[in-house]
C-alpha cells in the first residue's frame, strides 16, 4: 500500500526567502508525481508534474525534483511572496489513474 | 472553456440521511474520479469512472456509490451518513484513465450533523 508523508506539516517564511518542501512514498513503482496547490476552502491546482522516468521539472519560480530509488521529491520555491501562501500537496499517481495524496504542507509567506 | 463544475457547492445533512453529489466534467474529458477530503488531511481516493465504467475504487465502505453518464457527468452516492462523512468531496476530470491531466473542481462541502 503506497503511504506519501509529507514533512514539514506548517512552514512560516518571511518574504523572499528559499524555501524547500520534502515529500517521500514508501512504493517506487510509480507512474508519475504531482505537486498541487490547494487555496482555503478550495479545489486543487496543479503546478508541477513528474514522470517516473524524469529527475525534475522547473516552472517559474518551482522546481521539482524526483529520487525514485530513495523515495523522495522536492519542491523547491525561489524567492516566496506572500501570493505563494497556500497548502501545497504531493501526490503520487499509480498506473490505473489513482493518486495518493500526502497530508499537506502549510506555507505562510509574510511581508 | 468551463472547468471541473461540481454542486452543490455547501451541503448541511444529518444523521442516517442520503446525499448526492454532481460533477460535469471538462469538455473532452472522458474520466472522472471522486476524492473525500477531510479536513486538515490530504485527499483520498473514492472511485474513478472512466467511459462509464468504474475503473478504480478505494478504501471505502458500501455506503459510498457512483456512477457516470452518457454524457461523462457523474454522481457520487452516500447512504446513512455518519458524522466521519463531513467533508470536502473533489472531483477530478481527464482525458483518460491514466494519472495526467487532472483538472480538480472546487469541491462541494458537506457537514453532517
Amino acid at each position: 500500500k503506497q503511504e506519501v508523508t509529507q514533512i514539514p506539516a506548517a512552514l512560516s517564511v518571511p518574504e523572499g526567502e528559499n524555501l524547500v518542501l520534502n515529500c517521500s512514498f514508501t512504493d517506487s513503482a510509480i507512474y508519475n508525481l504531482q505537486w498541487f496547490r490547494q487555496d482555503p476552502g478550495k479545489g486543487l491546482t496543479s503546478l508541477l508534474l513528474i514522470q517516473s522516468s524524469q529527475r525534475e521539472q522547473t516552472s517559474g519560480r518551482l522546481n521539482a525534483s524526483l529520487d525514485k530509488s530513495s523515495g523522495r521529491s522536492t519542491l523547491y520555491i525561489a524567492a516566496s511572496q506572500p501570493g505563494d501562501s497556500a497548502t501545497y500537496l504531493c501526490a503520487v499517481g499509480a498506473s490505473y489513474g489513482k493518486l495518493t495524496f500526502g497530508q499537506g504542507t502549510i506555507l505562510t509567506v509574510h511581508p | 472553456d468551463a472547468g471541473v463544475t461540481q454542486s452543490p457547492t455547501h451541503l448541511i445533512k444529518t444523521r442516517g440521511q442520503h446525499v448526492t453529489l454532481r460533477c460535469s466534467p471538462i469538455s473532452g474529458h472522458k474520466s472522472v474520479s471522486w476524492y473525500q477530503q477531510v479536513l486538515g488531511q490530504g485527499p483520498q481516493f473514492i472511485f474513478q469512472y472512466y467511459e462509464k465504467e468504474e475503473r478504480g475504487r478505494g478504501n471505502f465502505p458500501d455506503r459510498f456509490s457512483a456512477r457516470q453518464f452518457p454524457n461523462y457527468s457523474s454522481e457520487l452516492n452516500v447512504n446513512a451518513l455518519l458524522l466521519g462523512d463531513s467533508a470536502l468531496y473533489l472531483c477530478a476530470s481527464s482525458l483518460d484513465w491514466t494519472p495526467y491531466g487532472y483538472t480538480f473542481g472546487s469541491g462541494t462541502r458537506l457537514t453532517v450533523v
